[in-house]
């Protein structure tokens, strides 16, 4: 069966710091891999998707980015947080271009 | 512009049934997803239809009619552990997932 697993799953950080969230995915080959943010009290907006290895589509502009260095790894980052980047992350997977997604745990991001 | 519209809260009885309605403008459509979302944690997946008509799994259904770019999640005999949000998300023409913001459902005793 498949996993995904996030971490950490809840963290604190100064503004102007730097940011790396992992999410890694077992049990499939060649997922679509997505990051999302929710907001408190809001839906959820996608930050990034990808759909293989090093491919990377952005559909927010922000101080945020994403990497995909393995096919089943995708790593969010950013160099300098700021307060808005606030929020619940969320990386989910999906069978190429069908199906159900799947959702990570979450990770609640508190910047201060 | 794609736009997916959801009630933003709905109040309920515990044992009542409720009714969660989703519209939708989209380009193309491939189907059409329910999710549940407690408070905290992330969207699990509850039902996706993409042809019309009713789909019944134990307490809740859900239905689709594609010509008038609607949906409903149905739930029955409601439990307090219903509390939470519903999310409606659209499979778009490229197969991309268009989210709805959501309907944060309080369940009352």
């Amino acid at each position: 069966s498949q996993t995904i697993h996030q971490w950490p799953a809840t963290l604190v950080q100064p503004v102007g710091s730097p940011l790396s969230l992992e999410c890694t995915v077992e049990g499939t080959s060649n997922p679509n891999l997505y990051w999302y943010r929710q907001a408190a009290g809001r839906g959820l907006q996608l930050l990034f998707y990808s759909v293989g290895i090093g491919q990377i589509s952005s559909e927010v502009p922000q101080n945020l980015s994403a990497s995909r260095p393995q096919d089943r790894q995708f790593i969010l980052s950013s160099k300098k947080l700021l307060l808005s980047d606030s929020g619940f992350y969320l990386c989910a997977w999906r069978t190429a271009g069908y199906g159900t997604q799947y959702f990570g745990p979450g990770t609640r991001l508190t910047v201060l | 512009g794609q736009n997916i519209d959801q009630p933003t809260e709905m109040t309920a009885t515990e044992g009542a049934i409720v009714q969660i309605n989703c519209t939708y403008q989209t380009s193309g459509f491939n189907g059409l997803f329910w999710y549940q979302q407690h408070a905290g944690e992330a969207p699990t997946f509850l039902s996706y239809n993409v042809l019309d008509g009713l789909e019944e799994k134990g307490r809740f259904s859900s239905f689709l009619s594609r010509s008038k770019g609607y949906s409903y999640l149905l739930l029955k005999e409601l439990q307090m552990k219903d509390s939470a949000s519903y999310l409606c998300a659209v499979v778009d023409s490229n197969y991309q997932l268009i989210w709805g913001a959501g309907t944060k459902l309080i369940i009352k005793p």
